[in-house]
């Protein structure tokens, strides 16, 4: 199982960014998977879940309508699209797939957003 | 939202010590209750789920119980390479929220 997290990078108050995570050594189409932060010194924070077919999402209620996970299964690719980013949003982002229920038994290396002027 | 509340935020204990860390929900989540093991500068690694279900290729030091409320993981003869941040997680359902972490360290 391999979790290739990119996209990450400087970005601006207000600004937008797309986060991809790229999945191998799994049938990716057949598990739930998520994003989890952490900033700089802090603990972990769960940011949002998709289930395997895409249909169900989930978000904590601080990137509700700013931030949307999505997936294509036909490219083994998870994403986080996102929006109106804020300072409190500076984070190392892991991808993440979730076990049989959603806990996270497989983690990516990680993409740092930085959102800075 | 159901709180995680993880004590104590950090310990020190000696090689061979039995470390207890706990995780509190603030409402019932049965057993649907992780836990992971951060080292600095580490991914996380999941060492429990179902609260007491040792994950694959974990030592058999670690071990969970609890459910409901009250959880705890405990390291049974702490090693030097067990230095990290422990954190639980619940998964009863949206939010999947983390308790806070408890930094174990070698004295």
């Amino acid at each position: 199982v391999q979790l290739v997290e990119s996209g990450g990078g400087l970005v601006q108050p207000g600004g937008s960014l797309r986060l991809s995570c790229s999945a191998s050594g799994f049938t990716f189409s057949r598990y739930t998977m998520g994003w989890v932060r952490q900033a700089p010194g802090k603990g972990l924070e769960w940011v949002s879940d998709i289930n395997d077919s895409g249909g169900k999402t989930y978000y904590t209620d601080s990137v509700k309508g700013r931030f949307t996970i999505s997936r294509d299964n036909s490219k083994n690719t998870l994403y986080l699209q996102m929006n109106s980013l804020r300072a409190e949003d500076t984070a190392v982002y892991y991808c993440a797939r979730a076990g049989s229920m959603s806990w996270y038994d497989y983690w990516g290396q990680g993409t740092l957003v930085t959102v800075s002027s | 939202d159901i709180q995680m509340t993880q004590s104590p935020s950090s310990l020190s204990a000696s090689v061979g010590d039995r470390v207890t860390i706990t995780c509190r929900a603030s409402q019932g989540i049965k057993n649907y209750l992780a836990w992971y093991q951060q080292k600095a500068g580490k991914v996380p690694k999941l060492l429990i789920y179902a609260a007491s279900t040792l994950q694959s290729g974990v030592p058999s030091r670690f071990s969970g119980s609890g459910s409901a409320t009250d959880f705890t993981l405990t390291i049974s003869s702490l090693q030097p390479e067990d230095v990290a941040t422990y954190y639980c997680q619940k998964y009863d359902g949206a939010p999947l929220t983390f308790g806070g972490g408890t930094k174990v360290e070698i004295k």
